[in-house]
């Protein structure tokens, strides 16, 4: 099983641009999580999907916008790049909310010029 | 809505020696609790979890943790650590009403050096 997986792992991006970060789990897990890291920070959630074919809003989602697409799919869109969106975004999967162990991938390093 | 505190943001150590990582929560309900480890450029994984029972916690790698319900702490400890430890390690907590989800802390780098 591959787990969590992100593509991609490095992008550079012009302020203004769009972009869509994929997120995809092989575990059957209900829970879908997009989170940013940020130094000194540590994570804060973006969006996250309780289950299929529901997204809510976390501590930090403007600017951004998410999708799930299916169970096993969830992504995160920028639709208009700026440097303060400079971060490394994780996603996570459980099979529920609460008190559920998260399984994260390995990330993508955004850089927005 | 809960929060963590992390009081440390680094800690240097030396290999073999004892460590102990401080994680204080705010909540107005109870909570369950979560120790999660990252290594150098990869994701995050469970170290360890409180949700009910002993106030003892057992993880991976040697790692425990004691939940203290009057003193709100959640301290992360290891009687002796290794190199291999070096890593960011975070303390989260999450609501045990309804349906939450996890707030972390700031994270603590530890730092093992021989």
């Amino acid at each position: 099983n591959a787990g969590v997986t992100q593509t991609p792992k490095f992008q550079v991006l012009k302020t203004g641009q769009s972009m869509t970060l994929q997120c995809a789990q092989d575990m059957n897990h209900n829970s879908m999580y997009w989170y940013r890291q940020d130094p000194g920070m540590g994570l804060r959630l973006i969006y996250y999907s309780a289950s299929e074919g529901t997204t809510d809003k976390g501590e930090v989602p403007n600017g951004y916008n998410v999708s799930r697409l299916n169970k096993r799919e969830f992504s995160l869109r920028l639709e208009s790049a700026a440097p303060s969106q400079t971060s490394v975004y994780f996603c996570a999967s459980s099979e529920g909310l609460s008190y559920n162990e998260q399984f994260f991938g390995p990330g993508t390093r955004l850089t927005v010029l | 809505a809960q929060s963590v505190t992390q009081l440390d943001s680094q800690v240097p150590v030396f290999e073999e020696a004892p460590v102990e990582l401080r994680c204080n929560y705010s909540s107005s309900v109870s909570v369950y609790l979560f120790w999660y480890v990252q290594y150098p450029n990869q994701g995050l994984q469970l170290l360890l979890k409180y949700l009910s029972g002993s106030t003892l916690v057992k993880g991976i790698n040697g790692f425990e943790a004691e939940f203290n319900k009057s003193q709100t702490s959640f301290h992360l400890r290891k009687p002796s650590v290794h190199i291999s430890d070096t890593a960011e390690y975070f303390c989260a907590v999450s609501d045990r009403v309804g349906y939450s989800t996890l707030t972390f802390g700031k994270g603590t780098m530890l730092l093992v050096s021989p």
